[in-house]
C-alpha cells in the first residue's frame, strides 16, 4: 500500500540554525500539507500546496516558513532561524483531491535547542 | 476565530461498550468533517470521513454522524476493543475547498479489557 515518507524522523538543531524537513507523497497525490503537533498537544494545521504554489497557510506560517516542492516527489518545509518553540512533531500529508482523504507520513521529530 | 471543540478529553471505556466523541465546529460553510486515530509515536491515521451533503456514514464497528443545523458531528465506535485505545481527533474544513483543516485538541480513549 502506498505511504506517506518523512525524512528525518528526527533532528536535533541549535536555535536560529536553518532545518529542512522531507516529505514524499503518494505519488499519485495532487495536494499536500504539513502539520505540526507540539507534544501533547492537538495537530495544528500550517500550510496546504497545489499546483506549485501555497493553497492556504495558518497563522503560524510565517515568513519563518517556506515550502517548496523541488522535483516530481519531494515535498520540503524549511524552517529559518530555528526558535525553540519550534521543537515539535511535523506531520506531512497528501491527498489525491481537495477536500478528501489525508494520508500522514509518520512525522519528524525536531528539538531545538 | 474558527475553532473546533471536542468533547470529551478523555474517556474511558469498558472492553464491548460504545464510545462517542463529539465535536462542534462553528463556521456554517464546513463541509468536510474527518476523524484521525493516533496512536503513540505515529502520525494520524484516517478512520473516516464525511461530507456535509450526507448525515450519517458506517464503516464496520466506527461510524461518523453530522448535524448540520446544530453544527456538531460525533464519532460512533461500537464494541470497543483494546487495540482502539488511542487518541482521536476530529477535523472540519473552513473556508471551502483548499482552505483551513482545523482539528480539535483530541479524545484520548482507554477501552479496559
Amino acid at each position: 500500500e502506498p505511504e506517506v515518507t518523512q525524512t528525518p524522523s528526527h533532528q536535533v538543531t541549535q536555535m536560529g540554525q536553518e532545518v529542512i524537513l522531507r516529505c514524499v507523497p503518494i505519488s499519485n497525490h495532487l495536494y499536500f500539507y504539513w502539520y505540526r503537533q507540539i507534544l501533547g498537544q492537538k495537530v495544528e494545521f500550517l500550510v496546504s500546496f497545489y499546483n506549485n504554489e501555497i493553497s492556504e497557510k495558518s497563522e503560524i506560517f510565517d515568513d519563518q516558513f517556506s515550502v517548496e516542492r523541488p522535483d516530481g516527489s519531494n515535498f520540503t518545509l524549511k524552517i529559518r532561524s530555528t526558535k525553540l518553540e519550534d521543537s515539535a512533531m511535523y506531520f506531512c500529508a497528501s491527498s489525491e483531491v481537495d477536500p478528501g482523504s489525508q494520508y500522514f507520513g509518520p512525522g519528524t521529530r525536531l528539538l531545538v535547542l | 476565530g474558527e475553532n473546533v471543540e471536542q468533547h470529551p478529553s478523555t474517556l474511558s471505556v469498558q472492553e464491548g461498550d460504545s464510545a462517542v466523541i463529539k465535536c462542534t465546529y462553528s463556521d456554517s460553510a464546513s463541509n468536510y468533517f474527518p476523524w484521525y486515530k493516533q496512536e503513540l509515536g505515529k502520525g494520524p491515521q484516517l478512520i473516516i470521513d464525511i461530507r456535509s451533503n450526507v448525515g450519517e456514514k458506517k464503516d464496520q464497528r466506527i461510524a461518523v454522524t453530522l448535524n448540520k443545523t446544530a453544527k456538531h458531528f460525533s464519532l460512533h465506535i461500537t464494541e470497543t476493543q483494546p487495540e482502539d485505545s488511542a487518541d482521536y481527533f476530529c477535523e472540519a474544513l473552513y473556508g471551502g475547498s483548499q482552505g483551513n483543516l482545523i482539528f480539535g485538541k483530541g479524545t484520548k480513549l482507554s477501552v479496559k479489557p
